[in-house]
């Protein structure tokens, strides 16, 4: 059975551009989960889906982060405009339960 | 106060010996505790959940002390491949995962 897999693995963007991160969750599972992990910080939560519906967007550090789950299958992360501080790696991961969550490979953004 | 916080590293170990992780949790509210295992530039993977009543898997063996917010993982008999970083999650019971920064291993030869 496919992992998670989240396209693309590296965007290297300009400060005042737009990226979109896709994540496509494993076959079956509802809740999908977007965190991020700055250099030299923790990995962070940033936002639950359960289906299509958004259950926490508490993590979300301010409004230039847009997460969509449009038919409750693969999920996007939009950043726009991309600033200095949205680097890092951002890590979807998916679960059938709410207890269980798989990782995928995660993608290294740069913002220059 | 962090969340999570866990051991600094990284700890240096030989092949053979035997190595614990510490971890403490501020959230009394915290309901599930789990250890990750991150490979460089891989993404975490679930190595085991840690229960009240401590939990072996192998040559892990991990404990939870819900009075002291503590959360501890040995490993025996350390390889090679068990290099790694090694992460302390807990969370509060709505699914969100709450990590610490990570304990780095290096078992060498």
């Amino acid at each position: 059975e496919a992992g998670v897999t989240q396209f693309p693995s590296h965007s290297v963007i300009e400060k005042g551009q737009t990226v979109t991160l896709r994540c496509d969750p494993i076959s079956g599972h509802d809740n999908l989960y977007w965190y991020r992990r700055v250099m030299g910080k923790e990995i962070k939560f940033l936002l639950h889906f359960v289906k299509e519906s958004k259950q926490d967007e508490s993590g979300m550090p301010n409004n230039r982060f847009l997460a969509e789950r449009t038919g409750g299958t693969y999920s996007t992360l939009k950043v726009q405009p991309a600033e200095l501080e949205d680097s890092g790696v951002y890590f979807c991961a998916t679960g059938a339960t709410s207890y269980e969550q798989y990782f995928g490979p995660g993608t290294r953004l740069t913002v220059t | 106060r962090k969340e999570v916080e866990q051991d600094p590293g990284p700890f240096n170990v030989p092949e053979g010996a035997t190595v614990a992780f510490n971890c403490t949790y501020s959230n009394s509210a915290s309901q599930s505790f789990f250890w990750y295992r991150q490979d460089c530039r891989k993404e975490p993977k679930l190595l085991m959940s840690v229960y009240s009543s401590g939990n072996e898997d192998g040559r892990f063996t991990a404990q939870l002390n819900r009075a002291s917010q503590y959360i501890s993982l040995l490993i025996r008999d350390s390889k090679l491949s068990d290099s790694a970083t090694y992460l302390c999650v807990v969370s509060s019971g709505y699914s969100t995962l709450t990590f610490g920064k990570g304990t780095m291993l290096l078992v060498s030869p």
